[in-house]
């Protein structure tokens, strides 16, 4: 069974970059069917799909991020990441790694990201 | 990018009653591209339907989803326990990928 954990930093100063480790167990992301994603959820507010790498390092951002965005994929560690720059407050959330077809599924179980002095 | 706004905020209904939760979209989504999540306190969301219809691996028949165009309906037909929840539709049919605000489904 699919298992995908978040690891990195829970809180991260104004300004300074946020970067955030999932770890896949259970199958491979070097996988030509999936995408692997990063989805987050600020605090009272929707889910927000932010990037997805491709198995072969083809990435895709959400336009309102995409300057600040960064998404790679480590195939030999069976891990992808993020990278966010230039954080503020906005950017506090749950982060999520979701594996992706054109839906999520499936998720690991979040990490809270804070960003805050 | 295509906005989904779910109604109503926040359902509140008894076990065995039946639920129905909506999700309209600000333009056509294309081929049925929509999906449905659950997601509990504390818990990452899981997906229960997409093809607006189709439930995922697991997911008892109870949940059904219909729709198309702009909109789109999670019916649950009988409410147990473990369905109380927030539920958010998904649309992937123009990128980016773009979630509703959610729906609470909570016990009255």
């Amino acid at each position: 069974q699919l298992h995908l954990q978040e690891s990195g930093p829970g809180l991260v100063k104004p300004s300074e970059t946020l970067s955030l480790t999932c770890t896949v167990s259970g199958g491979s992301i070097n996988n030509p069917n999936y995408y692997w994603a990063w989805v987050r959820q600020p605090p009272g507010k929707r889910l927000e799909w932010i990037a997805s790498v491709y198995y072969n390092g083809v990435t895709y951002y959400n336009p309102t991020l995409k300057s600040r965005l960064r998404i790679s994929a480590d195939t030999s560690r069976n891990q992808f990441s993020l990278r966010l720059t230039s954080v503020i407050a906005a950017d506090t959330a749950v982060y999520y790694c979701a594996r992706q077809t054109d839906w999520f599924d499936p998720w690991g179980q979040g990490k809270l990201v804070t960003v805050s002095s | 990018e295509i906005v989904l706004t779910q109604s109503p905020g926040t359902l509140s209904l008894s076990p065995g009653e039946r639920a129905t939760l909506s999700c309209r979209a600000s333009q056509s989504i294309g081929d049925n591209y929509l999906a449905w999540y659950q997601q509990k306190p504390g818990q990452a969301p899981r997906v229960l339907m997409y093809g607006v219809s189709t439930r995922a691996t697991g997911i008892p028949d109870r949940f059904s989803g219909s729709g198309s165009g702009t909109d789109f309906t999670l019916t649950i037909s009988r409410l147990e326990p473990e369905d109380f929840a927030v539920y958010y539709c998904q649309q992937y049919g123009s990128p980016p990928r773009t979630f509703g605000q959610g729906t609470k489904l909570e016990i009255k």
